[in-house]
């Protein structure tokens, strides 16, 4: 079974500060690894992905992400936000290899709000 | 290029009503995903299709149940509803290929539509 648990339910930061958005996972298989962005009543959109190579990807809007192997890690980060930024995001697993059929594991959202 | 599109977008039912949700994947997308996402229970996989087949299911009742057509758009049904059952339902597609030897491989992104939002009343 897998599991991803993101460590803050809530982060509040100001506006052009930079912001770290901590997720954890746990899987007995390889996996893949994806950030979702929701905005209100919207639906979940793709920020990056990691599914091999190199282990610090770069998504849209500015976000990146680094994978830790060793510390089943892959925390979000953003240099400086933008009061646009105010989302909630999701952290994600799946199994790699051609064998998800299609199944996320999402973590518990964590909810960014950037202040002016 | 269109994305995933959910109807009805909203929705009001009553306890012991039954409802079908409807989506219509990415074009060439022939697996669809859907998810419930309560506040309580955040986003939980209900069950995936591919090729009019269900091939995974998530720990939901048999109350809920769903369906793929041959042009890959994909309906849930939840039957005698529950105040519970209030969620947003969403919907996810994601491109299925065949490659040498008939072996399938997943890839590895799944599109979100925008969801419905379903009341229990």
């Amino acid at each position: 079974a897998q599991s991803v648990t993101q460590l803050d339910s809530q982060v509040p930061v100001f506006e052009e500060a930079p912001v770290e958005l901590r997720c954890n996972y746990s899987s007995s298989v390889s996996v893949y690894l994806f950030w979702y962005v929701q905005y209100p009543n919207q639906g979940l959109q793709l920020l990056l992905k990691y599914l091999s190579g190199s282990t610090l990807v770069k998504g849209i809007n500015g976000f990146e992400a680094e994978f830790n192997k060793s510390q089943t890690s892959f925390h979000l980060r953003k240099p400086s936000v933008h009061i646009s930024d105010t989302a909630e995001y999701f952290c994600a697993v799946s199994n790699a290899g051609g064998t998800s059929y299609g199944k996320l594991t999402f973590g518990q959202g964590t909810i960014l709000t950037v202040h002016p | 290029k269109a994305g995933v599109t959910q109807t009805p977008r909203y929705l009001i039912k009553t306890r012991g009503q039954q409802v079908t949700l409807s989506c219509s994947p990415i074009s060439g997308h022939r697996s669809v995903s859907w998810y419930q996402q309560t506040p309580g229970q955040g986003l939980q996989f209900l069950f995936e299709y591919f090729s009019e087949t269900q091939r995974n299911k998530g720990n939901f009742p048999g109350r809920f149940s769903g369906r793929q057509f041959s042009n890959s758009r994909s309906e849930m049904n939840v039957s005698t509803l529950e105040l519970g059952d209030s969620a947003l339902y969403l919907c996810a597609s994601s491109l299925v290929f065949w490659a040498s030897g008939s072996r399938e491989y997943d890839t590895d992104t799944q599109y979100f539509g925008p969801g419905t939002r379903l009341t229990v009343l």
